[in-house]
């Protein structure tokens, strides 16, 4: 099993530019999260599906921020326009939410800087 | 969601018995204890879950007492490669507590 995939691993953008990121969870699980993670802020839930439908996206900072999982194998974070505070890593986790004891799987994280 | 308190930062030495507790004074009664880690430039994996008494794997051990409203992950005999943050979360799926609040997490630095 290679695990969560993500891509980009690192994105240097210019404030304004639209950034995409892209993940694709483990095989067979149902759950997908995305997270982002500051100095300042520790690691911040942004939004979670549940077999492709979006549970809760009160973690998401504004409106540039937007998420999709069009199928079970893929999701995508985009920022629209970016901002220099909106530099980050950002990562995606995967679990099967079936489990009671859940367990979440991260990814190796986007590591964004916006200029 | 069930709040959970740990020390920001702890030291310790290679070969020591290291322990961390996390309190969790609002757990529920359904709410499992999970504790993940994260090294540097990586996201963070999970270490050990319990729900109450002692749980035991090949990394960790978990003690949580009768009241549940604390539980100290420990680890024995760390190495240098033990240096890393370590989340204490509390949920349960059942009820849609979902155990998904990170925090800031302890930051153990082991020293050689």
């Amino acid at each position: 099993d290679a695990g969560v995939i993500q891509s980009p691993r690192h994105e240097v953008t210019e404030m304004g530019q639209e950034v995409t990121l892209r993940c694709k969870p483990i095989s067979g699980h149902n759950s997908l999260f995305w997270y982002r993670q500051t100095m300042m802020r520790g690691l911040e839930l942004l939004i979670y599906f549940n077999n492709n439908v979006p549970i809760d996206d009160s973690g998401m900072p504004e409106d540039r921020f937007s998420a999709k999982m069009p199928n079970a194998s893929f999701s995508t974070l985009k920022i629209q326009p970016s901002e220099p505070r909106d530099s980050a890593v950002y990562f995606c986790a995967s679990s099967f939410e079936t489990v009671k004891q859940e367990t979440q799987y991260f990814g190796p994280g986007t590591r964004l800087l916006v200029l | 969601l069930a709040k959970t308190t740990q020390p920001i930062s702890m030291d310790s030495y290679e070969g020591q018995e290291v322990n961390i507790t996390c309190s969790h004074n609002n757990i529920a009664t359904n709410d499992y204890i999970t504790w993940y880690q994260q090294f540097p430039s990586q996201g963070p994996r999970f270490i050990i879950q319990g729900y109450k008494t002692k749980v035991t794997n090949e990394v960790a051990s978990l003690f949580i007492p009768a009241d549940r409203k604390s539980s100290t992950l420990s680890l024995p005999r760390v190495s240098l490669s033990d240096t890393a943050v370590y989340y204490c979360l509390v949920g349960d799926m059942d009820t849609g507590r979902r155990a998904l609040t990170f925090g800031s997490g302890t930051r153990l630095q082991v020293q050689p």
